[in-house]
């Protein structure tokens, strides 16, 4: 299993670029999740959804958006890119939300908007 | 709302013990995580607690505390390897429950 993969892992944006960031899974998970890493800080969900076509908000969703139209693909879609999006985004998968179901991270997109 | 304090950094000797220190204070409580991520790549999942007591998985220990909202992780035997953030986050009890992650405690381990 190659687990959890994102694309790109590297993407510099000029203001008011758009972009997706993609984020798939092959472990059969039902629970994905997007996070954002500012340095010093811990993760920040920004988006989580509990299975194909049902996404819900964060902490801090404003700025993204994001679809989940199989299990296995949660891509996340930034409009209108702004500097205080320049972060290092995760998206992990965990099989449920209960239980002792630890979530699995992928590797990672570093973006900086400039 | 969840308010999760761990230590910003720590500094440890090879071979030696230590003890990384978590508090939250949160609305509802099922279960806390302990990670791990070295610079520049993903966290890495290392222990889970519900109960209160202590989880043993080889050199590294977790406890909990329900009553007093307070976790540590203990390393023990110390590698080079062991340098990293490590990160406290706590699920609250709800229906889609999902984590909140603590800032991270930055560990270096000296020679």
């Amino acid at each position: 299993n190659a687990g959890v993969t994102q694309t790109p892992k590297f993407r510099i944006l000029k203001i008011g670029q758009s972009m997706t960031l993609q984020c798939a899974q092959d472990m059969n998970h039902n629970y994905m999740y997007w996070y954002r890493q500012d340095p010093g800080m811990g993760l920040k969900l920004i988006y989580y959804s509990v299975g194909a076509g049902i996404t819900d908000k964060g902490e801090v969703p404003n700025g993204y958006n994001v679809s989940r139209s199989t299990t296995e693909d949660f891509p996340l879609r930034l409009e209108l890119a702004a500097p205080s999006q320049t972060s290092v985004y995760f998206c992990a998968s965990s099989y449920s939300s209960t239980g002792s179901y630890e979530q699995y991270f992928g590797p990672g997109t570093r973006l900086t908007v400039t | 709302g969840q308010n999760i304090d761990q230590p910003t950094e720590m500094t440890a000797t090879e071979g030696a013990i230590v003890q990384i220190n978590c508090t939250y204070q949160t609305s509802g409580f099922n279960g806390l995580f302990w990670y791990q991520q070295h610079a520049g790549e993903a966290p890495t999942f290392l222990s889970y607690n519900v109960l209160d007591g202590l989880e043993e998985k080889g050199r590294f220990s977790s406890f909990l505390s329900r009553s007093k909202g307070y976790s540590y992780l203990l390393l023990k035997e110390l590698q080079m390897k062991d340098s990293a953030s490590y990160l406290c986050a706590v699920r609250e009890d709800s229906g889609y429950s999902t984590l909140t992650f603590g800032k991270g405690t930055m560990l270096l381990v000296s020679p």
